[in-house]
């Protein structure tokens, strides 16, 4: 079946504007995930949500970052006025429901944002 | 504060020999740990999981081993080949009230033919 999928793939950006990253869960899982990955760093955790709630927003890095989710499925990560250390990879992962024991996480390919 | 700790100098490995990654951690008292692997340009992908009343558990050539007391799992690949080479990552996930993983940074490994 399809896994979980990212648009746009790359993305430049000029420092100061909005962006709207989109990620597309695997079809009935409840609980969805943000990453971002810098150069030779690991996954930082932005956001989760377990429906359409997002119960931990705490690595949100800045009041420039939100996202939301409709519907129970797509998702839409919004980064406003960016800076260039925003630039980083960002992953988007879903699973069955959060909290589960055995609560596998499933990756898209994730979206690369360069702010010049 | 709470660490998972990855070694950052990538492993380099003949052929055929067991790959051995360590992931230690220091102030959690994980509900599990679960290994993913990530190649260049793709995201993370499950590989084991274990819990924290396991030892050890196995996949084809792969085996996790967790050990609570030294906060220490191992993750060893037997009999390598030049397609294991890849960055492996390491995960908890926190018991009660946590409901997403932390991972560790990850430890690249080059298996040479």
């Amino acid at each position: 079946g399809a896994g979980v999928s990212q648009s746009p793939s790359n993305k430049v950006t000029e420092k100061g504007k909005d962006v709207e990253l989109r990620c597309d869960p695997i079809s009935g899982h409840t609980a969805l995930y943000w990453y971002r990955q810098s150069l030779g760093q690991g996954l930082e955790f932005l956001i989760y949500f377990q429906g359409n709630s997002a119960p931990d927003k705490s690595g949100l890095p800045s009041d420039r970052f939100s996202a939301e989710r409709t519907g129970g499925s797509v998702s839409t990560l919004t980064i406003q006025r960016t800076q260039q250390e925003d630039s980083a990879v960002y992953l988007c992962a879903s699973s069955l429901e959060a909290g589960l024991s055995t609560d596998t996480q499933y990756f898209g390919p994730g979206t690369r944002l360069t702010v010049l | 504060s709470q660490k998972i700790e990855q070694n950052s100098e990538a492993l380099n490995i003949q052929e055929g020999k067991t790959a051995t990654l360590t992931c230690n951690y220091t102030n959690y008292s994980p509900a599990y740990l679960q290994w993913y692997r990530q190649d260049p340009g793709r995201g993370p992908v499950f590989l084991l999981l274990i819990r924290e009343n396991e030892k050890e558990k196995r996949k084809e050539r792969l085996k996790v081993t967790f050990d609570t007391t030294l906060k220490q799992s191992l993750f060893h690949i037997t009999a390598s080949q030049p397609a294991d080479s890849a960055t492996y990552l390491c995960a908890l996930r926190l018991n009660s009230g946590y409901s997403t993983l932390t991972f560790g940074k990850g430890t690249m490994l080059l298996v040479s033919p």
